[in-house]
């Protein structure tokens, strides 16, 4: 298995929802990550784990949380988002931890396509 | 001014042409350099990695980076209209993770 999956593809959710996107791989890959990327705009790095531990938070409002259950899987909730949240959340990983370079090799998943009504 | 500038395009070429895209930078500091593929509405595509400077070559793509120009390309020899995509920069100067993306531009190979 070489590639990163992600459920749902696409997702409709209220302002009062709560909701959980999911991520998945089974490549062995050290960190896992999610982005946000709005229409016509590059990725924006959310979160980042490395060996299952929470190593960056982009300053990300509280009504995102990310879960790294295993090293396999990260989940991101999300609960009272705001329309102008509606994007589309990739997530991402690499072989390599965040004590290489080559963490930034890194592989992405196809994307849950968000809106928030 | 953005860390990383790339012109957003779009780049309209007929198929089998040869394509350059660049992506030019301020941070003297960055050292490993990525290119990304994004078809429409699904997750960037991995085509190159590459540390430091000089050539990378892989099948129909090199990648270039000069660091004493703080300039990158990429290129595409024989496009086909399948490599009809975004096509993303990105860099960093250390191993964080946290990638410094272009704006990415926009490729139209029409047959």
């Amino acid at each position: 298995d070489t590639e990163v999956t992600q459920t749902p593809k696409h997702l409709v959710m209220g302002m009062t929802n709560k909701k959980s996107l999911k991520c998945e791989q089974h490549m062995g890959h050290r960190a896992m990550y999610w982005y946000k990327q709005k229409a016509k705009k590059p990725p924006e790095l959310m979160f980042v784990y490395s060996y299952e531990k929470l190593s960056i938070n982009e300053s990300v409002p509280s009504r995102f949380s990310p879960e790294c259950p295993n090293s396999s899987l990260l989940n991101l909730h999300l609960h009272a988002l705001q329309p102008e949240d509606s994007a589309l959340y990739l997530c991402a990983s690499s072989q390599a931890a965040l004590t290489s370079g080559r963490a930034n090799e890194q592989f992405f998943g196809p994307g849950t396509r968000l809106t928030v009504l | 001014q953005k860390e990383v500038e790339q012109d957003p395009g779009p780049l309209s070429v007929p198929e089998g042409a040869i394509v350059s895209l660049n992506c030019t930078y301020s941070n003297s500091a960055f050292q490993y350099f990525m290119w990304y593929r994004q078809y429409s509405r699904k997750g960037p595509e991995l085509l190159m990695y590459t540390y430091s400077s000089g050539n990378k070559e892989d099948g129909r793509f090199t990648a270039q980076v000069d660091k004493s120009s703080k300039y990158i390309s990429l290129f595409i020899r024989d496009s086909q209209p399948s490599d009809s995509a975004t096509y993303l920069c990105a860099m960093n100067p250390g191993n964080t993770g946290k990638l410094i993306f272009g704006q990415g531009t926009t490729l139209q190979v029409k047959p």
